[in-house]
């Protein structure tokens, strides 16, 4: 089955405790990016990958680190989370040339 | 630079009823539009999106959205509600050959029985 896959789909954190959320996707895709949601802002893109090795930032992307080592995986790296970072966050890919954005089921992220 | 407007916050139908969540864009150049819906602790569900063509686009569960350039509007509609269409729904664009998808901050729709 086409899919996005990230993990963990929850996570409760300290302040300052560095975490990654993986992403990872099977359909072969070269576009990836990560997102946050947040009430009444809808989606803003966090980093996007264009293919292995190429990435840049989004509208939001402080306090973010991605890399791009592998075709199907991208990981987002919060290296000190802090409480503003509280959010549900979305990973999608989509090919090069396609237009829809297929995404993941979300982490629910918490920073105490 | 691009942005969508979703001037409601919340929508409420009548079961049956006609629905329409509005959408407004702004873009420099010719935008894909698309809509999205998310249920409850769930991720986001594609549902239709215009690139080219034919204004009025069908997609998923029924949903259709009508694109109007002069009004630079992406209307989704769906001719009888269910109770079951009760979700988030975002109106998102990109810019032909961008790379950054930028969204609406969502319409809650709550249909009611």
């Amino acid at each position: 089955e086409a899919q996005v896959t990230q993990n963990p789909r929850y996570l409760i954190t300290v302040t300052g405790k560095k975490l990654t959320v993986t992403c990872s996707q099977n359909m072969n895709h070269e576009y990836m990016s990560w997102y946050r949601q947040d009430p009444g802002l809808g989606l803003r893109q966090i980093y996007y990958s264009m293919n292995v090795e190429v990435t840049d930032k989004g509208d939001v992307p402080e306090g973010y680190k991605v890399s791009r080592k592998e075709k199907r995986n991208f990981p987002l790296i919060l290296e000190s989370p802090s409480p503003n970072q509280t959010s549900l966050y979305f990973c999608a890919s989509r090919t090069s040339g396609g237009r829809t954005q297929y995404f993941g089921p979300g982490t629910r992220l918490t920073v105490l | 630079a691009q942005s969508v407007a979703q001037p409601e916050d919340q929508v409420n139908v009548a079961e049956g009823n006609p629905l329409t969540v509005k959408c407004t864009y702004s873009v420099s150049g010719n935008p894909y539009l698309f809509w999205y819906v998310q249920y409850p602790n769930r991720g986001l569900q594609f549902l239709l999106k215009y690139i080219t063509g034919d204004n009025l686009v069908k997609g998923s569960y029924g949903f259709e959205a009508e694109f109007n350039k002069s009004q630079t509007s992406f209307h989704l509609k769906k001719p009888s509600a269910l109770v079951s269409d009760s979700a988030l729904y975002f109106c998102a664009v990109r810019v032909v050959y961008g790379n950054k998808l930028v969204f609406g901050a969502g319409t809650i729709l709550r249909v009611k029985s």
